[in-house]
This record gives C-alpha cells, sequence and structure tokens, in this order.
C-alpha cells in the first residue's frame, strides 16, 4: 500500500467550477502536511500547509481529518492558471530526521 | 537573489558513464535533499543532508553518491551502477532538517536521459 495515495485524475473542469481532491495517508504517526503544485516539466512549488483547524488563502481551502488520515484540498472558481498537478505531501519519521513523503499527484485541467 | 540552482537543465549521458549534478543554494538553509521524480509517480527520496559533511540515505540511493563539502552546495553523482538513471532530479533545502520538518523548497530540476 502507498504511503500516499491520491487520484491522479485527470480532472477536468470548465472555468469558474469547483473542485476538490483527496489525499490518504497510512502513518498515523505524520505530523505535518502539504499541498505542493507542479506545472509542467517544472519543479514543485509549496500552495499551503494542511493544518488541523483547516485554513484557507484565497480560493484554495485545505482540511486535514486526522481520524480518517485524510487530507482535501479545495480549489472554488477556478482558473486556466490552475491547471496543474497537485501534489499531496505528508512528513514521516526517519531516523533522527523528518523526511516529506509525495503523493503521485493528482493532474488538473481547467478549460475556457 | 536568493534561491537553488541545478545545472544542467537537461543531460544526457551514454550508457556506463558517471554523471555529477550540480545543485547550489544561497538561502544559507541548514538541510539539502535530493529527489527523482519518474513519469506519473511521486518524488523519491535519493539523499539528504542535515548539515555539512554528513549526509544519508533515503529510499533509493543505490547507484547514487553525494558529498555536503559546503553549505551551499550538494552535487549527486548518478554511477553506472543505478539500474535506470532517467530520470527528473529534483534539489531542494529547508532551513533545517532536523526535528521538525521545515518546508522544502526546490530547484528548478535537470533532466537525464541516458542513451
Amino acid at each position: 500500500r502507498k504511503e500516499v495515495e491520491q487520484d491522479p485524475g485527470p480532472f477536468n473542469v470548465p472555468e469558474g467550477a469547483t473542485v476538490a481532491f483527496n489525499c490518504t495517508y497510512s502513518n498515523s504517526a505524520s505530523q505535518s502536511f502539504f499541498w505542493y503544485r507542479q506545472d509542467c516539466r517544472k519543479e514543485p512549488k509549496l500552495l499551503m500547509s494542511v493544518y488541523s483547524s483547516g485554513n484557507e488563502d484565497g480560493r484554495f481551502t485545505a482540511q486535514l481529518n486526522r481520524a480518517s488520515q485524510y487530507i482535501s484540498l479545495l480549489i472554488r472558481d477556478s482558473k486556466l492558471s490552475d491547471s496543474a498537478t497537485y501534489l499531496c505531501v505528508v512528513n514521516y519519521e526517519s531516523g533522527s530526521a523528518r523526511q516529506l513523503t509525495f503523493g503521485s499527484g493528482t493532474q488538473l485541467t481547467v478549460l475556457p | 537573489d536568493g534561491g537553488i540552482t541545478q545545472s544542467p537543465k537537461y543531460l544526457f549521458r551514454k550508457e556506463g558513464q558517471n554523471v555529477t549534478l550540480s545543485c547550489e543554494q544561497n538561502l544559507n538553509h541548514d538541510a539539502m535533499y535530493w529527489y527523482r521524480q519518474d513519469p506519473g509517480q511521486g518524488l523519491r527520496l535519493i539523499y539528504y543532508s542535515q548539515i555539512v559533511n554528513d549526509f544519508q540515505k533515503g529510499d533509493i540511493a543505490e547507484g547514487y553518491s553525494v558529498s555536503r563539502e559546503k553549505k551551499e552546495s550538494f552535487p549527486l553523482t548518478v554511477t553506472s551502477a543505478q539500474k535506470n538513471p532517467t530520470a527528473f532530479y529534483l534539489c531542494a533545502s529547508s532551513v533545517q532538517g532536523g526535528w521538525r520538518t521545515d518546508t522544502q523548497y526546490f530547484g528548478p530540476g535537470t533532466r537525464l536521459t541516458v542513451l
């Protein structure tokens, strides 16, 4: 079983739509959670951290459900520029360090 | 202008050759990381370093080697022992890599193709 699982998509939505991505993780000791955005053939860039109480940044809302080991990302009023792959990222402990585990990403295409 | 740079952007290698990928950061970050990404897959950790002159194997270290002689630099060597080296290689850094995992910032990546 993968440590971080995401629906690969692709999600094709019209401009202005609301779209939600889900992610599940297997390590119940995970402490930090993130959403990264990766454009085609580019490096991942941090979109937002995910906090226990849920957090919002403009059109983006992230939520965490520790009991179900589940993270979500909601994008409202989607724009063409939101087209990208969204990576769910979870930390885990390995030896003396905490490292990040990346999901394989969910591809979003926003259509005009 | 602070950031992480990787070079070259594209690299072609013949089978059996070693090749070194450069990663430099001027963010004064203690921790640096190397990942590889294959099509349709998540990033997998190759090596990481929390401090100068120290580094640890990640999940897929076989066939790779690193050094951390300077805080700003964390070069990765892909050796001929790496069975399937064609991939997108990403270097990242974070303020610290200890107990609390900080946000990681990525360089633009190097695409390695073995001919």
